[in-house]
């Protein structure tokens, strides 16, 4: 049972680029939750998707776009890379319900470095 | 406002030895859910432990049990006979009832086993 895979593993960028993320959820899960990771901190909620459509969105400026394929694997975008969006930006998969055990599984994370 | 706390940056324990982990949390919503993650150094977060606010039994998974105190609104993770592969980051995190799906993350407590 494959578990949530993410590409690439590590990623270096400089001022202003753009990246793209990729993440690939866990069997049978079909919504995907993306985090932001800074050195030091606790994730922090992007957003996420389901049936293809951002459902609820943490509090990121309009710089981190996403996208959800029908296979449920999701992509996340960051235009105009600042300095500070450096960090492990992990994903996180989980089967959509309303039960608040469902359980998110995490990938192992892209790290970012903006320089 | 939603919030999850660990006070304790660092934590040192001995093989075969417990050792508890500190979170407590701020909501004002009845129906939650608790959570608690491990993220070595590798990055990725795996997924230990639920506690619902309406259960009425402290969870338990193998070495793993949560005690949990509702009215001090606390959570705190018990390891019951550590061994060197705990040592790790391990994060507490929230999910509020509702229309929301979205993780609560404390800054996490660093876990040294040593021998």
């Amino acid at each position: 049972d494959a578990g949530v895979t993410q590409s690439p593993t590590h990623l270096i960028k400089t001022r202003g680029q753009q990246v793209t993320l990729r993440c690939s959820p866990k069997s049978g899960h079909d919504t995907v939750s993306w985090y932001q990771q800074a050195l030091g901190q606790g994730p922090q909620f992007i957003f996420q998707y389901y049936e293809e459509e951002e459902r609820q969105r943490g509090n990121f400026p309009d710089r981190f776009s996403g996208h959800q394929f029908p296979n449920y694997s999701s992509e996340l975008n960051v235009n105009a890379l600042l300095l500070g969006d450096s960090a492990l930006y992990l994903c996180a998969s989980s089967l959509r319900g309303r039960s608040l055990q469902e359980t998110q599984y995490f990938g192992p994370g892209t790290r970012l470095l903006v320089l | 406002a939603q919030k999850i706390t660990q006070t304790q940056p660092g934590m040192f324990v001995q093989e075969k030895e417990a050792v508890t982990l500190d979170c407590t949390y701020d909501t004002s919503d009845p129906s939650y859910g608790l959570f608690w993650y491990k993220q070595p150094s590798s990055g990725e977060m795996i997924f230990l432990i639920y506690q619902g606010s309406y259960d009425q039994q402290n969870a338990t998974e193998g070495r793993y049990s949560l005690n949990f105190q509702k009215a001090r609104k606390s959570a705190n993770l018990v390891i019951s006979a550590s061994q060197l592969g705990d040592s790790a980051m391990y994060f507490c995190a929230m999910r509020e009832g509702g229309n929301t799906d979205k993780l609560i993350f404390g800054t996490g407590t660093r876990l040294q086993v040593f021998p």
